[in-house]
């Protein structure tokens, strides 16, 4: 089973600031089969990046993924007041997924 | 718009089963896969398994082979997951999303309660 580890666990900064959260795959991941969700309070996962790279619909573009193999990031380019919750990354392999233990971005 | 509606919060006890339902509009319920995670208060997101509606072929994760079972009936676009033999760490809320590679949309969840 392929385990992701995302960092940092939490992430203090203002409104405005550049966030930049970490996914790593303890072996190589298909870009394709890389994604990002945002959770809020009380609510459901929401998708925001698939393909490692490609936003989901209505996603703003502040928010951007990169990366290959086994290192993907989400970078948030300036934070918003919406956009402080938790993010996970998950990973599709054999009929698999795994996701990982989520980055909390805070407001500091 | 695409949708999926899940049913209510339940209260089980130790040993009961559950079977949530999860229902799909707006959309082919048999063209996409459905999927199952659940989240414990507090924690992440935990993979339960997923399903064809359209073959009704299934894959659980291990930690829930041999206690889940996804199920769907295609004639009302509802997919349902039923888990048995329930312990107090299976206290989560549960979620159905859709799709394949990753998962969108997700259903609102379902809290399911183990308590005696």
């Amino acid at each position: 089973e392929i385990v992701l580890t995302q960092s940092p666990g939490t992430l203090s900064l203002s409104p405005g600031e550049r966030a930049t959260l970490s996914c790593r795959a303890s072996q190589s991941v298909s870009s394709s089969y890389l994604a990002w969700y945002q959770q809020k309070p009380g609510q459901a996962p929401r998708l925001l990046i698939y393909g490692a790279s490609s936003r989901a619909a209505g996603i703003a573009d502040r928010f951007s993924g990169s990366g290959s193999g086994t290192d993907f990031t989400l970078t948030i380019s300036r934070l918003e007041p919406e956009d402080f919750a938790v993010y996970y990354c998950q990973q599709y392999g054999s009929s698999r997924w795994t996701f990982g233990q989520g980055t909390k971005v805070e407001i500091k | 718009q695409v949708q999926l509606v899940q049913s209510g919060a339940e209260v089980k006890k130790p040993g009961a089963s559950v079977k949530v339902s999860c229902k799909a509009s707006g959309y082919s319920f048999t063209s996409y896969d459905i999927n199952w995670v659940r989240q414990a208060t507090g924690q992440g997101l935990e993979w339960m398994g997923w399903m064809n509606p359209n073959s009704g072929n299934t894959g659980y994760a291990q930690k829930f082979q041999g206690r889940v079972i996804m199920t769907r009936n295609t004639s009302i676009s509802t997919a349902y997951m039923e888990l048995s033999s329930l312990r107090s760490e299976d206290t989560a809320v549960y979620y159905c999303a859709r799709g394949k590679a990753w998962f969108h949309p997700w259903g609102q969840g379902t809290l399911v309660t183990v308590s005696s």
